[in-house]
């Protein structure tokens, strides 16, 4: 089954970027699939931000505007989020999550960054 | 965007009840949405895609029904273990929207 992972600092200070790693196992990141980031607020809301497609094309949440990035590294099967210029209301649990086009299959088991001073 | 509304966020039931969550789509989403349900301490779980197919493995007393703008999803018999926030979401077009969930409770 398709596995993924999340890795990141935990703590980002205010105005600062925030980059998490998504390893991906048990699936080549190229093979299909569409690879997402999505984040849970304090308070369990839900949010879309972007993803990068199997052929590396991306689609990013407006809301988001030019604040974030989504790439990949083919070779480590892994995908990344960045997003600039922080703040505490970008506090959240992000998830990496696997969309087959229709329904978000495979999630992550999250990781909690907090922005802080 | 396309708001995703559960009107209830709290529901309590009794073990061998049946439940069922609505959620209203702000405009027409064809079928083309998807139940979760987070137990806590966990991220979400697939349930219910295309508004009434179940994901490999998830139990029959878990379904989904409606289509355009109007969706539910029912537990025929809850269970205990059901204990859980659920949340619909729509996949008909980006930005993707959520539900803000509707927490099961179990007397």
């Amino acid at each position: 089954d398709v596995q993924l992972q999340e890795s990141g600092p935990g703590l980002v200070k205010p105005s600062q970027s925030l980059s998490l790693t998504c390893s991906v196992t048990d699936y080549s990141i190229t093979s299909g699939y569409y690879w997402n980031w999505i984040r849970q607020f304090p308070g369990n809301k839900l949010e879309w931000m972007g993803y990068i497609s199997y052929d590396g094309n991306n689609n990013y949440n407006p809301s988001l505007k030019n604040r974030i990035s989504i790439t990949r590294d083919t070779s480590k099967n892994q995908f990344f989020l960045k997003l600039n210029s922080v703040t505490t209301e970008d506090t959240a649990t992000y998830y990496c999550v696997g969309d087959s086009v229709i329904r978000f299959d495979y999630w992550g088991q999250g990781t909690t960054l907090t922005v802080s001073s | 965007d396309i708001v995703m509304t559960q009107s209830h966020k709290f529901m309590s039931t009794s073990v061998g009840d049946r439940v069922t969550i609505t959620c209203k789509a702000s405009q027409d989403v064809n079928i083309v949405v998807a139940w979760y349900e987070q137990k806590p301490g966990q991220s979400p779980k697939l349930l219910i895609y295309s508004a009434s197919y179940r994901y490999t493995g998830v139990p029959d007393r878990f379904t989904g029904s409606g289509s355009g703008t109007d969706f539910t999803f029912t537990i025929s018999s809850v269970q205990a273990e059901d204990l859980a926030v659920y949340y619909c979401q729509q996949h008909y077009s980006t930005p993707y929207t959520f539900g803000g969930g509707t927490k099961l409770e179990i007397k």
